[in-house]
C-alpha cells in the first residue's frame, strides 16, 4: 500500500475557479513534505517545501497547508489559469534517512 | 538555473535489446536518481547514486543497472529490455544529502515492443 495517497485522481475545473488537492500520508517519522507540478511531457518542478513545524506555505497562487497531527496536506490553487493544467505530486521525506515517498499525483485540467 | 538533461525524449526498442539512458546535470550535485513513472503508481525509485562510482538500489532495481563514472553523468542500463519496462523514465539530481530538493530532467518515454 502506498504510504502517500492523493485525491482526487483527476479534476477538471473552469478557468478562474479555485480548487484544492489532498495528500494523506502514513510515512513516519516525517521530515518534510513537498508539492511538485509536472507539466505534460516534462519533469516535475518543486512548488513548495514544508517542514513538520510549518502549517502553510505559499508560492504565488499556490498555497500548501500541512497538519502533521492528522498527516494531511492540501494544495490550494486560487484563480486557476489554463497553465495550471498539470499533474501535482505530493512527496513526503522520511526523517533522518532521506527516503522519499511519492504520491501517484492528481491530474488537473483547467478549461476555458 | 539547474539543468538536468536526458539523452532522448522518446525511444523505441525491441524485446531483448540492451538500452542505455543517459542523464547529465550541470550543477555539480552529489546525488543523482533514476525513477520510472507509470499511470496510477507515481514515481518509483530504481537506483540512486550519492557519489561517483557509488550506487544504491531503490525500490524496483530488478532488470536495471546503473553507472556513474563521472559526477555529472548517471546512466541507466536495461540489459535485456522487456515489454514491462515500457514506461516514462525520469532522472533527477540534488545537492548535499539525498533528501534535499531534487531537480528533474524532462524524461524519456521508452517503448519496448
Amino acid at each position: 500500500k502506498n504510504q502517500v495517497e492523493q485525491s482526487p485522481q483527476s479534476l477538471i475545473i473552469l478557468e478562474g475557479k479555485n480548487c484544492t488537492l489532498q495528500c494523506n500520508y502514513t510515512v513516519s517519522p516525517f521530515s518534510n513534505l513537498r508539492w511538485y507540478k509536472q507539466d505534460t511531457g516534462r519533469g516535475p518542478v518543486s512548488l513548495t517545501i514544508m517542514t513538520f513545524s510549518e502549517n502553510t506555505k505559499s508560492n504565488g497562487r499556490y498555497t500548501a497547508t500541512l497538519d502533521a497531527d492528522t498527516k494531511q496536506s492540501s494544495l490550494h490553487i486560487t484563480a486557476s489559469q489554463l497553465s495550471d493544467s498539470a499533474s501535482y505530486i505530493c512527496v513526503v521525506i522520511v526523517y533522518n534517512n532521506n527516503d522519499m515517498r511519492f504520491g501517484a499525483g492528481t491530474r488537473l485540467t483547467v478549461k476555458p | 538555473d539547474v539543468k538536468v538533461t536526458q539523452s532522448s525524449r522518446y525511444l523505441v526498442k525491441r524485446t531483448g535489446e540492451k538500452v542505455f539512458l543517459e542523464c547529465v546535470q550541470d550543477m555539480d550535485h552529489e546525488n543523482m536518481f533514476w525513477y520510472r513513472q507509470d499511470p496510477g503508481l507515481g514515481l518509483r525509485l530504481i537506483y540512486f547514486s550519492y557519489d561517483v562510482k557509488m550506487k544504491e538500489k531503490g525500490d524496483i532495481p530488478e532488470g536495471y543497472s546503473v553507472s556513474r563514472e563521472k559526477k555529472e553523468r548517471f546512466s541507466l542500463i536495461l540489459e535485456s529490455a522487456s515489454t514491462n519496462q515500457t514506461s516514462m523514465y525520469l532522472c533527477a539530481s540534488s545537492p548535499g544529502t539525498p533528501g534535499n530538493e531534487q531537480f528533474f530532467g524532462p524524461g524519456t518515454r521508452l517503448t519496448v515492443l
